[in-house]
């Protein structure tokens, strides 16, 4: 079975700049999450999908953030203006629905920014 | 929100020692799962454990859900063992506790 695709797996831009990350879910899984995972932190929730509709987007900063998943398969999530703030490594897991979920969650290799 | 607290947040081990780390959590919880996070950032699951003792080889975990707790036993640990371990917590979305960094010293 394959896991969690994710693309680039590496990106170096400039403060202000924009930039965009791909997620492709294991084959089945209706839930897809974002999270964002700065050196020497534990990973944090950016957004949750279930299929193509939001669940929890309430530490997304929608100012500069995006993120979509329109046909309920692969996602992508958007930073534009990026920060500084925003080095980090942007992991995409997925899990099945929930009717049947084991809680276990899948994570892909994830794809490490670097804001200079 | 709730609250995922991991202890120690380092530990140094000699190949072969045994260890234990802790994951503690302030609220009610569906699930909980422990990952190994290796040096190439992978995050690997190790347990989904919401309740109850598990183990895979070297390795156990025991979540206490009425005392909000789960601990994890790594025996005989090998240099391989090396890097951060996470617990999560879903109790609605899941929640990352800040880890605990493994060396394991040849």
């Amino acid at each position: 079975e394959a896991g969690v695709a994710q693309s680039p797996r590496y990106k170096i831009i400039e403060k202000r700049q924009s930039v965009a990350f791909w997620c492709n879910p294991i084959s089945g899984h209706a839930t897809l999450y974002w999270y964002q995972q700065i050196l020497g932190q534990g990973p944090k929730l950016l957004i949750q999908f279930q299929n193509n509709g939001v669940v929890d987007d309430s530490q997304l900063p929608k100012d500069r953030f995006s993120a979509e998943r329109l046909k309920g398969v692969d996602s992508t999530l958007k930073i534009q203006p990026a920060k500084l703030e925003d080095s980090a490594v942007y992991l995409c897991a997925s899990a099945p629905s929930k009717r049947r979920w084991t809680g276990e969650l899948f994570f892909g290799e994830g794809s490490r920014l670097t804001v200079l | 929100g709730i609250q995922v607290e991991q202890s120690p947040p380092d530990l140094i081990l000699q190949e072969g020692a045994n260890s234990t780390l802790r994951c503690n959590f302030s609220d009610s919880v569906n699930n909980l799962q422990w990952f190994h996070q290796n040096p190439w950032g992978q995050l690997i699951n190790l347990f989904y454990i919401p309740s109850g003792t598990k183990q895979n080889g070297r390795l156990s975990a025991t979540t206490v859900a009425t005392e909000r707790y789960s601990l994890l036993y790594i025996s005989s640990s090998q240099t391989t063992d090396s890097g951060v371990y996470f617990c999560a917590v879903d109790s609605g979305d899941m929640r990352f506790g800040a880890g605990t960094r493994l060396t394991v010293k040849p």
